[in-house]
């Protein structure tokens, strides 16, 4: 067990460029959630996947947004035409599924838009 | 809309004594799930505690333990003879019955231990 794992770590982008991060959530976790914290604040929900189905969408979630777990395994978050209100952490986090269905987190991917 | 308060920013505390962070919550439903997450610095967020809202008995996991009010909607974390490794952001949070995982988090208070 590898725990959650995220790339890149950092990233830093021009407003109006399109990023693309990279969740590989724990093997055998049926679900993946995305987060977004922002500075002095907690987690906020995103997104989650039940395997390859994206279940749930928060309105934070705007058309710029997207987000796909192709064959329920890694998950990848893209933002396109960024801005810089986009700047944050985003969090990912899998579990198994049941009850008890604890959320273990990534480290993150730190994004600045200059 | 279901809500958390932390009403604690920061918070310190000397090694070895006891502190007892503040958790509200607001909801409707009668069934749901209660957390409290550490984020240690530059680390990734780690569960701490979690509490069924079903259950009367308050949770305890070693040196952490919960109290837990479910008619006040009060979910305070106390962390007994306190570690440097303790020093963290501590996150309250919650969800609905299994079926609706979503976390909803409060704004976290820093817990700083002093040596």
């Amino acid at each position: 067990d590898t725990g959650v794992s995220q790339n890149p770590r950092h990233k830093i982008t021009k407003r109006g460029q399109n990023v693309t991060f990279r969740c590989d959530p724990i093997s055998e976790h049926n679900r993946l959630y995305w987060y977004r914290q922002t500075l002095g604040q907690g987690p906020e929900f995103l997104t989650y996947f039940q395997n390859e189905a994206q279940l749930e969408k928060s309105r934070l979630l705007s058309d710029r947004f997207s987000a796909e777990r192709p064959k329920g395994s890694f998950s990848t978050l893209e933002i396109q035409r960024t801005e810089q209100g986009d700047s944050a952490m985003y969090l990912c986090a899998s579990s198994l599924g049941f009850d008890p269905d604890t959320q273990y987190f990534g480290p993150g991917t730190r994004l600045t838009v200059l | 809309a279901q809500t958390v308060t932390q009403s604690q920013p920061e918070m310190s505390v000397q090694e070895a004594e006891t502190v007892t962070l503040s958790c509200t919550y607001d909801t409707s439903e009668s069934n749901y799930y209660l957390f409290w997450y550490k984020q240690p610095p530059s680390r990734q967020m780690i569960l701490v505690i979690r509490q069924e809202a079903y259950k009367q008995q308050n949770a305890t996991e070693n040196r952490f333990s919960v109290n837990f009010q479910k008619a006040a909607k009060s979910f305070s974390l106390k962390i007994s003879d306190s570690q440097l490794g303790d020093t963290a952001m501590y996150f309250c949070a919650f969800h609905f019955n299994f079926g609706n995982e979503k976390l909803t988090f409060g704004t976290g208070t820093r817990l700083t231990i002093i040596p």
